[in-house]
């Protein structure tokens, strides 16, 4: 288990700019999650996915934001002409589906600025 | 609409001394679950403990240890004679079931900062 891993740790743009944020999952976790934490703030849930189908998304999901799980596997996180507003720690978290459920295993995050 | 509610923002203590983490919550579901995840400086969430709705036996893991009240809606978490590793931000955490399966999204306290102070 070498835990979910997100890449890059610190990303800085400028406004306007597109940015692409990856994350790989626990192997053999089929559920993946994104959030979003701004400073002094809990997580909050910005979408997930089943394998490689997109499940559920949160209205904080706006059309300049998309995700992707191509293969089941890895995911992407695009967040196209960043605003400022966008500056945050953009987390992924895994989980199994099962009986019972299964806790969400976080990565360390992708810390976002846009200056 | 489901809303968690930790109202210390901070909490100062010193070294060995027991501390309580207050957690409230709302929901309209009759099953759900429950969380605790830490926060350490290094930015990663670690998972804690999970609880659903029909459990409210309390939970002892070494010295942490939960309190989930259903008539108050609380669940409550305390940490005996803190040490200063224990320093970080917590946060409860809910979720819907769905198919008795703990949900798709959690929603999130405010969190808690905990400074122990050696």
């Amino acid at each position: 288990d070498t835990g979910v891993s997100q890449d890059p740790r610190h990303k800085i743009t400028k406004r306007g700019q597109n940015v692409t944020f990856r994350c790989d999952p626990i192997s053999e976790h089929n559920r993946l999650y994104w959030y979003r934490q701004t400073l002094g703030q809990g997580p909050e849930f910005l979408t997930y996915f089943q394998n490689e189908a997109q499940l559920e998304k949160s209205r904080l999901l706006s059309d300049r934001f998309s995700a992707e799980r191509p293969k089941g596997s890895f995911s992407t996180l695009e967040i196209q002409r960043t605003e400022q507003g966008d500056s945050a720690m953009y987390l992924c978290a895994s989980s199994l589906v099962g009986q019972g459920g299964s806790p969400l295993h976080f990565g360390n995050g992708t810390r976002l600025t846009v200056t | 609409a489901q809303k968690v509610t930790q109202a210390q923002t901070e909490i100062s203590v010193v070294e060995k001394e027991d501390v309580t983490l207050d957690c409230v919550y709302e929901t309209r579901d009759t099953t759900y679950y429950l969380f605790w995840y830490k926060q350490p400086p290094s930015g990663e969430l670690v998972f804690l403990i999970r609880r659903n709705s029909f459990d409210e036996q309390n939970e002892i893991s070494g010295r942490y240890s939960w309190n989930f009240q259903k008539s108050t809606s609380s669940f409550n978490f305390t940490i005996t004679a803190s040490q200063v590793v224990d320093s970080a931000v917590y946060f409860c955490a809910l979720s819907e079931a769905v198919n008795n399966n703990a949900g798709n999204m959690l929603t999130f306290g405010g969190g808690t900062r905990l400074m122990v102070k050696p």
